[in-house]
């Protein structure tokens, strides 16, 4: 168990529909990132939050947006789902707001489009 | 954009054999990291260099940051099947989040 808990571990749902995924990270890390795992892309970095703020957007589409709330779990949610939008969303803590530490990664939300 | 390229993309070894894994760029890294993930887990961090020329070394594995801070090697001496998995690098080019590289796929043969 790394610390950092993803729900669901799996969604399966059709085209058009909204889905939302959580992220409470480790406990004292104050910063969460969203990365988007797929075959053909690889670990592509959606989005950071640190304390509650946005500090960077990766190559997060318009239809994706997240948030992090006061107690620091964040919520990634994705609307008008299409077929290219299945993949692993990993979610993954840090202490800090910068790279001086490691990430620690949940176990991802795979998500199925149909 | 991609700004990590790893190589060998595919890697079938048989147990006992050495290997390295390449993670290359066009940029400058502040710092680099290589991880690990497992089928049905997020990756899980191994090591983190900051240093042109730094060499770390955990256990059989020999991790090495170029001089010029742009690449990066990952050198693992006997492999064993419990090495397995796909192996991430990824780099702060000064955005301060980590971009992971297109990974290299290690299979370890018993």
């Amino acid at each position: 168990d790394s610390g950092v808990t993803q729900t669901p571990k799996h969604l399966i749902t059709a085209t058009g529909q909204r889905v939302t995924l959580r992220c409470s990270p480790r406990s004292g890390d104050l910063s969460v990132y969203w990365y988007q795992q797929s075959l053909d892309q690889g670990l592509q970095f959606l989005i950071h939050y640190y304390n509650g703020e946005e500090r960077a957007k990766g190559n997060i589409l318009e239809r994706f947006s997240a948030q992090q709330f006061p107690d620091l779990h964040s919520e990634l949610n994705l609307s008008s789902l299409e077929l290219g939008d299945s993949a692993l969303y990993f979610c993954a803590s840090s202490k800090a707001a910068g790279t001086d530490y490691g990430y620690t990664f949940g176990s991802g939300t795979r998500l199925t489009v149909v | 954009t991609q700004l990590l390229e790893q190589s060998p993309q595919f890697l079938s070894i048989q147990e006992g054999e050495n290997l390295t894994v390449y993670c290359n760029s066009s940029s400058v890294f502040s710092s680099l990291q290589w991880y690990r993930q497992e089928p049905g887990e997020g990756p899980v961090l191994l090591v983190t260099v900051v240093t042109g020329g730094e060499v770390k070394k955990l256990k059989r594995l020999t991790f090495q940051f170029g001089d010029a801070r742009k690449d990066s090697s990952l050198h693992i001496t006997a492999a064993q099947p419990g090495d397995t998995g796909l192996y991430l690098c990824a780099g702060d080019s000064g955005s301060n989040q980590f971009y992971f590289g297109t990974g290299t796929s290690l299979t370890v043969i018993p």
